[in-house]
């Protein structure tokens, strides 16, 4: 089955630094999510994105639906050590479908 | 609050043996996941369903069976367990589709390894 390509795979930062990573895909999406999974733990929901071009924010993250509705972005300002985790995009492609394509996953490790 | 709830939490198995993971949710959700998530794979859904009495085959079936006979619980099962299962599985449950701009709620996952 189709997966998005998510990068980069792992990163390794020092807090207060900047992060980002993004998600794209061959074909189009409707929806664009971002999820985050903290060690032994199920993904939760950080930003939803219905709309090309949308750039939504939570507290220091922001996430933008790209222009061609084939990729996304999520950005993490000022990161701590609690940023740490698996962050994953997911895709809907609209319609009745009942379904997300799950990204591959970007490991992120934020030393203090 | 509960949420979701998988059990077991973790289990190991011979490869050949039955068993059945268990979700529970209690927000009234309709509609239900089982995922399995592999390293370097995301999350690939196997089966799901959008409401009592129903099911679904997602992206990788095969291998797993699944019934919704009461609203909150959405129960997966392995009849002949494989190597290829082990895995970790989650379930998760949204009170609205995933069409109409529904949130996932996931469980804490069940970690399954086949010998």
């Amino acid at each position: 089955g189709q997966q998005l390509n998510q990068s980069p795979q792992s990163m390794f930062i020092q807090e207060g630094e900047d992060v980002s990573m993004n998600c794209t895909s061959s074909s189009i999406f409707n929806t664009w999510l971002w999820y985050k999974q903290d060690p032994g733990e199920g993904p939760v929901l950080l930003i939803a994105l219905y709309k090309a071009g949308e750039l939504t924010s939570n507290g220091r993250l922001t996430a933008q639906f790209g222009i061609t509705r084939k990729d996304s972005f999520l950005n993490i300002s000022a990161s701590i050590p609690s940023d740490v985790g698996i962050y994953f995009c997911a895709g809907h492609r609209g319609g009745a479908t009942n379904k997300l394509i799950f990204g591959t996953g970007t490991l992120l490790a934020v030393q203090p | 609050n509960a949420g979701v709830t998988q059990t077991p939490k973790f289990r190991v198995l011979k490869t050949g043996q039955s068993m059945t993971l268990l979700c529970a949710q209690d927000m009234n959700h309709e509609y239900m996941y089982w995922y399995r998530q592999d390293p370097g794979m995301g999350l690939r859904l196997i089966h799901y369903s959008v409401g009592e009495g129903t099911t679904a085959k997602g992206e990788v079936p095969d291998g797993y069976n699944v019934s919704r006979l009461k609203k909150q619980n959405f129960l997966l099962g392995l009849e002949s367990a494989a190597p290829s299962q082990t895995s970790v599985y989650f379930c998760a449950s949204t009170l609205k589709g995933l069409q109409h701009g529904g949130e996932l709620f996931f469980g804490e996952g069940s970690r399954l390894t086949v010998l």
